[in-house]
């Protein structure tokens, strides 16, 4: 079965410092897409970032990065600079055909002030 | 541009009853999927749609069902409702294969 773990149920990480979640997944597949949403209290899922697998530059979108290894089937976001409104649920997910996504249990992330 | 719009937002039904759910897409987009969130199970994918037809559906009993439109719209029914379907339900829309999904704000269902 395809899977992504995320091994971090929680992970907390003070204002304005920097915080990686871990992500990996298992899939015999080639061509795929990779993601990272974020679940705040209002539960609507906001896309975070996303990396194509054929692409071997990680994607950046300001403050968030991700690093893409693709033969160890990982992919952890990172958070740099930490804002109060980073607290969220964070979810890994992949795509392989049809729109159809694959997540993991997700990482609960505290910023403290 | 106006995004993923779900109706109802909440809603509580009776175990035995059926439901339906209701999802607009962002203009444009042709692929509408529905995902249930529990706490037990996490997000697991329902079903896809894209251009009136269903491609691609989730490990669901057949109670879940879906169709969508010829303007993009898209319902989810579920019928004969047990407990354990008590979840959150949410609508995701994109352009079709590998592009980027956007998801509504989901629709809250309880039973009772």
């Amino acid at each position: 079965a395809q899977t992504v773990t995320q091994s971090q149920p929680e992970m907390s990480v003070q204002e304005a410092e920097t915080v990686t979640l871990s992500c990996t997944y298992d899939t015999s597949e080639s061509d795929y897409y990779l993601f990272w949403y974020k679940q705040p209290p209002s539960r609507q899922m906001i896309l975070v970032i996303r990396q194509e697998a054929y692409k071997q530059q990680n994607a950046t979108e300001n403050r968030f990065s991700v690093n893409f290894q693709k033969a160890a089937k990982s992919f952890s976001l990172k958070i740099s600079d930490s804002q109060l409104g980073d607290a969220a649920m964070y979810f890994c997910a992949y795509e392989i055909k049809g729109a159809e996504l694959t997540f993991g249990k997700g990482t609960l992330l505290t910023v403290n002030p | 541009k106006a995004g993923v719009t779900q109706t109802p937002r909440y809603l509580i039904k009776t175990r035995g009853q059926q439901v339906t759910l209701s999802c607009s897409p962002i203009s444009g987009h042709r692929s509408v999927s529905w995902y249930q969130q529990t706490p037990g199970q996490g997000l697991q994918f329902l079903f896809e749609y894209f251009s009136e037809t269903q491609r691609n559906k989730g490990n669901f009993p057949g109670r879940f069902s879906g169709r969508q439109f010829s303007n993009s719209r898209s319902e989810m029914n579920v019928s004969t409702l047990e407990l354990g379907d008590s979840a959150l339900y949410l609508c995701a829309s994109s352009l079709g294969d590998k592009n980027t999904i956007y998801f509504g704000e989901g629709s809250w269902l309880t039973v009772v």
